[in-house]
């Protein structure tokens, strides 16, 4: 199967401007998560939607970022205006609603704000 | 609050021995998941073995296992038989059942492995 695409791998931008990633879960799963991992850090979960409703953005900065999944599958995370601390990989995962809902990552899209 | 700590920040092991990554988690969910997930240079996350809180064996993939104190709260990672390949971040993670499944992660250990 497919796995979770995310683009683009890379950005550079100025602080202030504004970024916007992408991702594109394994068909048929429900969950799907964005991580922002800082260098040296775990992943910190921004944001979870459960099909198309969200179901967590408790750490989502909402002065500044974003997100939406429309129709329960693409999703986009946007940031703007962007700070010099949100230099980091932005991960997005998908995972079932059966098991041990194991988490499927991307490659990540790695943000750095000049 | 639920949380997961990783108190090894970086870990040396000579090729061909075996390894234990400690992972120490708090939370008053009853039922709840634990997974391991690995990290190359590269970046990709890699997931390595899954432990459910009720479960009665201590989970095994290959050259992995977890080695599961449910009334300690642990959840340490052994690797055996340590390859170049097995240089890596680990992370440990837990899903607490009845918190929208979120998945949260520890901090993380950096593991070296020596020829």
């Amino acid at each position: 199967e497919a796995g979770v695409a995310q683009s683009p791998r890379y950005k550079i931008i100025e602080k202030r401007q504004s970024v916007a990633f992408w991702c594109n879960p394994i068909s048929g799963h429900a969950t799907l998560y964005w991580y922002q991992q800082i260098l040296g850090q775990g992943p910190k979960l921004l944001i979870q939607f459960q099909n198309n409703g969200v179901v967590d953005d408790s750490q989502l900065p909402k002065d500044r970022f974003s997100a939406e999944r429309l129709k329960g599958v693409d999703s986009t995370l946007k940031i703007q205006p962007a700070k010099l601390e949100d230099s980091a990989v932005y991960l997005c995962a998908s995972s079932t609603q059966s098991g041990a809902n194991v988490l499927t990552f991307g490659a990540g899209s790695r943000l750095t704000v000049l | 609050a639920q949380k997961i700590t990783q108190t090894q920040p970086g870990m040396f092991v000579q090729e061909k021995e075996a390894v234990t990554l400690d992972c120490t988690y708090d939370t008053s969910d009853p039922s709840y998941g634990l997974f391991w997930y690995k990290q190359p240079s590269s970046g990709e996350m890699i997931f390595l073995i899954y432990q459910g809180s009720y479960d009665q064996q201590n989970a095994t993939e290959g050259r992995y296992s977890l080695n599961f104190q449910k009334a300690r709260k642990s959840a340490n990672l052994v690797i055996s038989a340590s390859q170049l390949g097995d240089s890596a971040m680990y992370f440990c993670a837990m899903r607490p059942k009845t918190s929208y499944d979120k998945v949260i992660f520890g901090p993380g250990t950096s593991l070296s492995v020596i020829p």
